[in-house]
């Protein structure tokens, strides 16, 4: 069975500041998704990261994929205050699969 | 639509009643899929569409919840005498599913259900 974890599960930070959110994996995979959802909102896809090494970058968010190691990061350079969110990652489990095994979201606190 | 859409976007309803959730995927998506998301959690899937046929119900609980899509587009999450553990976000995605890759999802606002 998939296990995906993140930690932090919360994380404050001011403004300015630079942090890593951590996704480990339990089971080889092929893809890795970053979201982030805002408060009775649904999920807005960041990354979709597909091979080793990949690494993506979307104004102050990078997120990098370790397929060897089964760990992605999402880092946030000079965070602001519009940052504020909850962020998953999500594990494909196979080649052409369908199903998305969410971690349990990083809830990213920014302030001023 | 430009986006997945889902309705009601809230549900309150009392245990024992029978509760159906919509969702209209984005216009061309083949593949759609249910997933839901209890407080302080991921999204778990439930069910996967490619086209009318339910490719994958492996992540529905029990049978109790049971989905439709009859014409290839719009789904129907249905869920018989609802329990208060039933409370969650149900949450609609889809996606351009062709062959063995189905793509990102894209991921409507999801339906809010409260069992009382």
């Amino acid at each position: 069975e998939l296990k995906v974890e993140q930690n932090p599960l919360f994380l404050s930070m001011q403004e300015g500041k630079n942090y890593t959110i951590y996704c480990n994996y339990s089971t080889t995979s092929d893809r890795l998704y970053w979201y982030r959802q805002d408060p009775g909102k649904s999920l807005e896809s960041l990354f979709v990261l597909l091979s080793n090494g990949a690494v993506k970058q979307e104004g102050r968010l990078m997120a990098s994929l370790d397929t060897k190691a089964r760990l992605s990061t999402l880092h946030i350079t000079a965070a602001v205050h519009d940052l504020s969110a909850t962020y998953f990652c999500a594990v494909e489990s196979g080649a052409g699969s369908y199903q998305l095994t969410f971690g349990k979201g990083t809830k990213l606190s920014v302030i001023p | 639509g430009a986006g997945v859409s889902q309705t009601p976007s809230n549900k309150v309803t009392e245990k024992g009643k029978y509760v159906e959730l919509r969702c209209d995927p984005i216009s061309g998506h083949t593949a759609l899929y249910w997933y839901r998301q209890s407080l302080g959690q991921g999204p778990e899937f439930l069910i996967y569409f490619q086209g009318t046929g339910a490719a994958d119900d492996s992540g529905l609980p029990n049978d109790r919840f049971f989905a439709v899509r009859p014409e290839g587009s719009v789904s129907t999450l249905k869920i018989q005498r609802t329990e208060r553990g039933d409370s969650a976000v149900y949450l609609c995605a889809s996606s351009i599913g062709t062959g063995a890759t189905t793509g990102e999802l894209f991921f409507g606002e999801g339906s809010r259900l409260t069992v009382l």
